[in-house]
């Protein structure tokens, strides 16, 4: 029972470089999200995904895109990275309709040098 | 704008006694609530949630109480152990798809 599955756990990218952060979850939940925790702050909503084929943006979207690929995957792309995004990113999942708790990833440590 | 906060960054407890963790929200249209345990490099962790027709919801060893009249929240845990200790946080249903979550308390368990 895996929940939530992030890739890659750590990853260093000089500014200017572009990655891509994976997400999949197998629980059938229609929701997905992309969050950022830095030091001193909560979780920070980038984007969020209510269903397959919809994305919004979050509180903190700029800099960053995503893809709802299927049910399962939510992406999340750097285009250019700058040291700014630095961050612990954090995918998670819920149910839709009623609120409930969101699932987490374990996380991606990203350092832009 | 709206958030959510925590009152103490850092709670001491001694282990077998019970830890008390705080949250005050501004949002009075928020209808639901979360507790999140997240321990040192993982992700957070779903403790326990409360909707806002109750005041009291009940888990193992785990309590949330909700006040809508000051708008707090506060997790109560009993008998705390070592594993308890980490940084919990709040979070607080702003809409149906997004969750505001305040900073977060660290807990730590003196043996």
């Amino acid at each position: 029972n895996a929940g939530v599955t992030q890739t890659p756990k750590f990853q260093v990218l000089k500014t200017g470089q572009s990655m891509t952060l994976q997400c999949a979850q197998d629980m059938n939940h229609n929701s997905m999200y992309w969050y950022r925790q830095d030091p001193g702050m909560g979780l920070r909503l980038i984007y969020y995904s209510a269903s397959e084929g919809t994305t919004d943006k979050g509180e903190v979207p700029n800099g960053y895109n995503v893809s709802r690929l299927n049910k399962r995957e939510f992406s999340l792309r750097l285009e250019s990275a700058a040291p700014s995004q630095t961050s612990v990113y954090f995918c998670a999942s819920g149910k839709t309709g009623v609120a409930t708790e969101a699932f987490f990833g374990q996380g991606t440590r990203l350092t832009v040098v | 704008g709206e958030s959510v906060g925590l009152h103490l960054p850092t709670l001491s407890v001694q282990e077998g006694d019970n830890s008390i963790i705080n949250c005050a929200y501004s949002n009075s249209a928020s209808d639901y609530f979360i507790w999140y345990k997240q321990e040192s490099g993982k992700g957070p962790q779903f403790i326990i949630d409360i909707r806002s027709n109750m005041d009291k919801r009940q888990g193992q060893r785990v309590t949330v109480l909700l006040n809508k009249t000051v708008k707090h929240l506060s997790l109560q845990i009993a008998a705390t152990q070592p594993g308890d200790s980490a940084v919990y946080f709040c979070a607080e249903n702003a809409g149906t798809y997004k969750y505001i979550f305040g900073t977060g308390t660290r807990l730590k368990v003196l043996a």
